[in-house]
């Protein structure tokens, strides 16, 4: 059981817009900043997100993301089938002194 | 350009020890905290220790406390994790990984597989 609550698949179709929800509490997202990593199949995390809605350089901006009290989001427009990944969201948290992910969200591009 | 890269992976009984290591090169290493991530097969991600810069600091995911223990020696730009009574559910890819709260600085490792038989 992850600490941070995100679903477990996504889907869309080429060009469409969608939102994966990342739900944690006081002591993590509540209280600290996220970021956002995408996983191809067998590679290492990637960045996608830092700060809760910081883009690093490279990063295409049809990635978006916020947060809102203890909940963070990420949106993707614009599908491409090269974003059929894992996506996970992450930060720190205050009371187990550790980083935190989300379970990770499978996106399928239809 | 910061580069991690691990090793010490292998195949290991049920209890035993394993030791894995990650070079880091390309950055200050002697400056940032560094961590150790697991992602069991076709699982997610999973923190599992961190250690400060200085090596004052250790923090451990109670999955793993008590038998695994992080360290690291500046001189030689090298991370450690060093892994005793080992179980099955130990069994996974191990990421090193560097990140800075708030800064777009975040880099990880390859990864190196630990299976863990019974």
């Amino acid at each position: 059981q992850s600490v941070l609550t995100q679903p477990p698949s996504a889907s869309g179709t080429p060009g469409q817009r969608v939102t994966i929800s990342c739900s944690g509490t006081s002591s993590n997202i509540g209280s600290n900043n996220v970021k956002w990593y995408q996983q191809l199949p067998g590679t290492a995390p990637k960045l996608l997100i830092y700060y809760n809605n910081q883009r690093p350089s490279g990063v295409p901006d049809r990635f978006s993301a916020s947060k809102s009290g203890t909940s963070a989001s990420l949106a993707i427009s614009g599908l491409q089938s090269e974003d059929e990944a894992d996506y996970y969201c992450a930060a720190w948290d205050d009371s187990l002194n550790g980083r935190v992910f989300g379970g990770g969200t499978k996106l399928t591009v239809l | 350009q910061a580069q991690l890269v691990e090793s010490g992976g292998g195949v290991v009984q049920r209890g035993g020890s394993l030791r894995l290591s990650c070079a880091a090169s390309g950055f200050t290493f002697s400056s940032y905290v560094m961590h150790w991530v697991r992602q069991a097969p076709g699982k997610g991600l999973e923190w599992a220790a961190l250690i400060s810069n200085d090596e004052s600091k250790r923090y451990y995911a109670d999955s793993v406390k008590g038998r695994f223990t992080i360290s690291r020696d500046n001189s030689k730009n090298t991370l450690y994790l060093q892994m005793n009574s080992l179980r099955t559910e130990d069994t996974a890819v191990y990421y090193c990984w560097t990140t800075v709260t708030g800064s777009a600085f975040d880099y990880w490792g390859q990864g190196t597989l630990v299976t863990v038989s019974s």
